[in-house]
């Protein structure tokens, strides 16, 4: 059973262009959320999404940044006209249901560290 | 929010040495994860314990979710311990469903 996998594993983007990152969850899984870590500092929450549904993006921030979880397909991170400080590693977890209402945990995927020039 | 810090914020060990790494939390919880970040970034799952005790080779882990803390003990350590180890938690009030970290606990273990 493959785990959360995530890619490109590293991008390098000039300042002004978009950057795209994908996960694909587990199999199985239909909840996803994204994180991001700034150079030596603990991750942050970013966004929550089921299938086709945006459930809390109290953490992304307001402009620029974007995520989807289509009906098919990986999710999408989309970070459009990047600046240096977007420079960090974006992890992305899955779980198979709602963390708050089990006992199960959030699964890690090995992180796209994005690197704005 | 809730509050998690994590103590030390770093810590050097000789190889053998043992050592504890804690988590304190601001309010209830019903999900806490220890994670392992190794120095190529990777996170890795180590245990999920809400409460009690759990262990894993040289690894344990105990929660005292009434006291809101947690502690992750590293014993005989080895130079493959060393990276960043943080405690994670979800807490009753959270109806977004996301894991709050700690800053972690940087661990270098020297030969």
């Amino acid at each position: 059973n493959a785990g959360v996998m995530q890619n490109p594993r590293h991008l390098v983007r000039r300042r002004g262009q978009e950057a795209r990152l994908r996960c694909s969850p587990m199999k199985g899984h239909s909840h996803v959320y994204w994180y991001r870590q700034l150079p030596e500092e603990g991750l942050k929450f970013m966004v929550y999404l089921q299938k086709e549904n945006i459930i809390d993006e109290s953490g992304m921030p307001k402009e620029r940044f974007s995520a989807e979880f289509p009906k098919e397909g990986p999710s999408i991170l989309r970070i459009q006209q990047v600046v240096r400080g977007d420079s960090a590693a974006y992890f992305c977890a899955s779980s198979p249901i709602k963390l708050a209402t089990s006992t199960d945990t959030q699964y890690f995927g090995p992180g796209t560290r994005l690197t704005v020039l | 929010g809730i509050q998690v810090e994590q103590s030390p914020p770093d810590l050097i060990l000789q190889e053998g040495a043992n050592s504890t790494l804690r988590c304190n939390f601001s309010d209830s919880v019903n999900n806490l994860q220890w994670f392992h970040q190794n120095p190529w970034g990777q996170l890795i799952n180590l245990f999920y314990i809400p409460s009690g005790t759990k262990q894993n080779g040289r690894l344990s882990a105990t929660t005292v979710a009434t006291e809101r803390y947690s502690l992750l003990y590293i014993s005989s350590s080895q130079t493959t311990d060393s990276g960043v180890y943080f405690c994670a938690v979800l807490n009753h009030n959270n109806a977004g469903n996301m894991l709050t970290f700690g800053g972690g606990t940087r661990l270098m273990v020297k030969p």
